[in-house]
């Protein structure tokens, strides 16, 4: 099993600029949740999906963060436009429903906003 | 106040000690606790599950007491392999994990 796999590894921007975030879950995992990680917040919940449903998006931080799940293999997490305070490693994990506490971690995206 | 609060450490340690991790958590309506690891530049991954009675996997033991709403995480004989950082979970519903901010411990030769 591959793992769940985001992309890019690294993204560096400007202030201003669209960024989308890549996700492709395990397969077989029905959920999927995207995170946040800074070192003065640590890691935050963004949003979560079931079966591609968005269950709960109260941790985006404000309305030019977005995230859309058309299939069961794919997710975007999008800012836009991007801010320097944005700069963070953005985490996709997924899992199973019924046991959603083995919530597998993919590499992480590391952002940079200039 | 956080929801899941944990002392930041950093802990070090020499090979071979005995170190604990505590843990206190808010919500009395939590439902499951977990601890998870995080190497530096990596992703967080699951150490083991917390369990009312108590549980020990190898050097690992964890306990939770929800009178206190604490939980805790003791490792003993330490590897130089088990420097990381350690992030307490609290599960208030399926889906709803919330993640302390994490200890970082180091074990030196």
């Amino acid at each position: 099993d591959a793992g769940v796999i985001q992309s890019p590894r690294h993204e560096v921007t400007e202030m201003g600029q669209e960024v989308t975030l890549r996700c492709k879950p395990i397969s077989g995992h029905n959920s999927l949740f995207w995170y946040r990680q800074t070192m003065m917040r640590g890691l935050e919940l963004l949003i979560y999906f079931n079966n591609n449903v968005p269950i709960d998006d109260s941790g985006m931080p404000e309305d030019r963060f977005s995230a859309k799940m058309p299939n069961a293999s794919f997710s975007t997490l999008k800012i836009q436009p991007s801010e320097p305070r944005d700069s963070a490693v953005y985490f996709c994990a997924s899992s199973l429903v019924l046991r959603a506490s083995e919530q597998f971690f993919g590499p992480g995206t590391r952002l940079t906003v200039l | 106040r956080k929801e899941v609060e944990q002392d930041p450490g950093p802990f070090n340690v020499p090979e071979g000690a005995t170190v604990a991790f505590n843990c206190t958590y808010s919500n009395s309506a939590s439902q499951s606790f977990f601890w998870y690891r995080q190497d530096c530049r990596k992703e967080p991954k699951l150490l083991m599950s917390v369990y009312s009675s108590g549980n020990e996997d190898g050097r690992f033991t964890a306990q939770l007491n929800r009178a206190s709403q604490y939980i805790s995480l003791l490792i003993r004989d330490s590897k130089l392999s088990d420097s990381a950082t350690y992030l307490c979970v609290v599960n208030l519903n399926n889906n709803d994990m919330r993640f302390g901010a994490g200890t970082r411990l180091t074990v030196k030769p």
